[in-house]
Parts: C-alpha cells; sequence; structure tokens
C-alpha cells in the first residue's frame, strides 16, 4: 500500500541556520503531498501541500516541491527560527487514505 | 481553522472498562477520522465517516468502534481497553474525500489504560 518515509531525527539547528526535512513516498495512484506541523500539546496544523507534479508548496518560509520522478516531497527552510521548534510530519493522501511519516522532531536554538 | 474540539482531553482508565472519546466540528465538513499517534509511527487511521451513519474501517480499528448520529459528532469507542490502547487520541475533518482536501485535526486526546 501507500507510505511515507521521512527523516525520523531528531534534528537540532541554531537560529537562522538552513532547514532540510527529507521525506519519500511511494503510491500507486496520484496523491496529494502534505506537511503538517504539531506544537507542544497541539493538534496538527498544515503546514503546506502540492496536489500534483512540480507544484510547490509553500508557507511561512517553508517549501517543498512535489518530485514525481525522485517520488520525493524534501521540506526547506532557509533561515529557521527558535518559534519553528515543533514536529513536521509528511502525508499523502490518496481519497479516504492519508498515510503519514513518523514525524520529525525539530529543536532550533538561540 | 476549522472548528474542531474532542472531550476529554485526557483520561485515565483501567483495562477492561470501556471509553468513548467525543469530537465535535463546527464546520459541516461530511468527512470525519479518527487517528492515534504513536511513537515511530506517526499518525494512523482507526476509523473513518462519509456521512451520518456511513463509517468504514481504516488501518488499525481493531477493538475500536465508531458512530455518527449527527453531521458534527464523531465517537469513538474502546468496548474494552487494553493497554496497548494507550495513546493519543486525533480527530480530524475534511469536506471531502477528494485527495487534495486539507483534514483539519482536533487538539487531541491522551488516554492512558492501566
Amino acid at each position: 500500500g501507500d507510505s511515507v518515509t521521512q527523516m525520523e531525527g531528531p534534528v537540532t539547528l541554531s537560529e537562522e541556520a538552513f532547514l532540510t526535512i527529507n521525506c519519500t513516498y511511494t503510491a500507486t495512484g496520484y496523491p496529494s503531498l502534505f506537511w503538517y506541523v504539531q506544537y507542544p500539546g497541539e493538534g496538527l496544523q498544515l503546514l503546506l501541500k502540492a496536489t500534483k507534479a512540480d507544484d510547490k508548496g509553500s508557507n511561512k518560509g517553508f517549501e517543498a516541491t512535489y518530485r514525481k520522478e525522485t517520488t520525493s516531497f524534501h521540506l526547506e527552510k532557509g533561515s529557521v527560527q527558535v518559534s519553528d521548534s515543533a514536529v513536521y510530519f509528511c502525508a499523502l493522501s490518496d481519497r479516504n487514505d492519508m498515510r503519514f511519516g513518523a514525524g520529525t522532531r525539530l529543536t532550533v536554538k538561540p | 481553522d476549522a472548528g474542531i474540539t474532542q472531550s476529554p482531553r485526557h483520561k485515565v482508565t483501567e483495562t477492561g472498562t470501556p471509553v468513548t472519546l467525543r469530537c465535535h466540528q463546527t464546520e459541516n465538513h461530511r468527512y470525519m477520522y479518527w487517528y492515534r499517534q504513536d511513537p515511530g509511527h506517526g499518525l494512523r487511521l482507526i476509523h473513518y465517516s462519509y456521512g451520518v451513519k456511513d463509517t468504514d474501517k481504516g488501518e488499525v480499528s481493531d477493538g475500536y468502534s465508531v458512530s455518527r448520529s449527527k453531521t458534527e459528532d464523531f465517537l469513538l469507542t474502546l468496548e474494552s481497553a487494553t493497554s496497548s490502547q494507550t495513546s493519543v487520541y486525533f480527530c480530524a475533518s475534511a469536506t471531502s474525500s477528494n485527495p487534495t482536501d486539507t483534514q483539519y485535526f482536533g487538539p487531541g486526546t491522551r488516554l492512558t489504560v492501566l
């Protein structure tokens, strides 16, 4: 079945460092791809999404490009802030089947 | 953001007791979902609903049942809780099953089964 594999971390960066969290997927159809973020004690919030190949999702300085040829949807941010500390989940959706990666915990230190 | 609430937010119970978790949404979304979150597994789908009284199983449905008598409410029941059901449970809702649609999540319920 469909699945998502993401870098598990934890990842610790200094403020203003460059962030990459890798995400690859396997799917038989044409899924949409998502990044969700979970702040401590809260539910998941949509960070960005892409619904077809070569689409780029972006929000709050984060970006990810839907790469069908490499089945990837890596999350990047050029300069992280302490407030970006959270758990990040990559996910794919194909009809009623949303599959999540295991999550990557990011800690940004001042 | 969609208005989704879950109750209770925290619960401790004993093995063998029944437990019901409630999800309430105010967005008139047709689709609702229950997930569990465990370390190393991300979120896994337990059950989902595609309308009032219409439900189906997800990836990890054993030991769980659901009911949806109104559009806004989706209940998850553990008939006889076991320690393996200790987890954080999230409810989500969406307007449709279209893969491009976003699912909106509630704040979660932390359940501990002793």
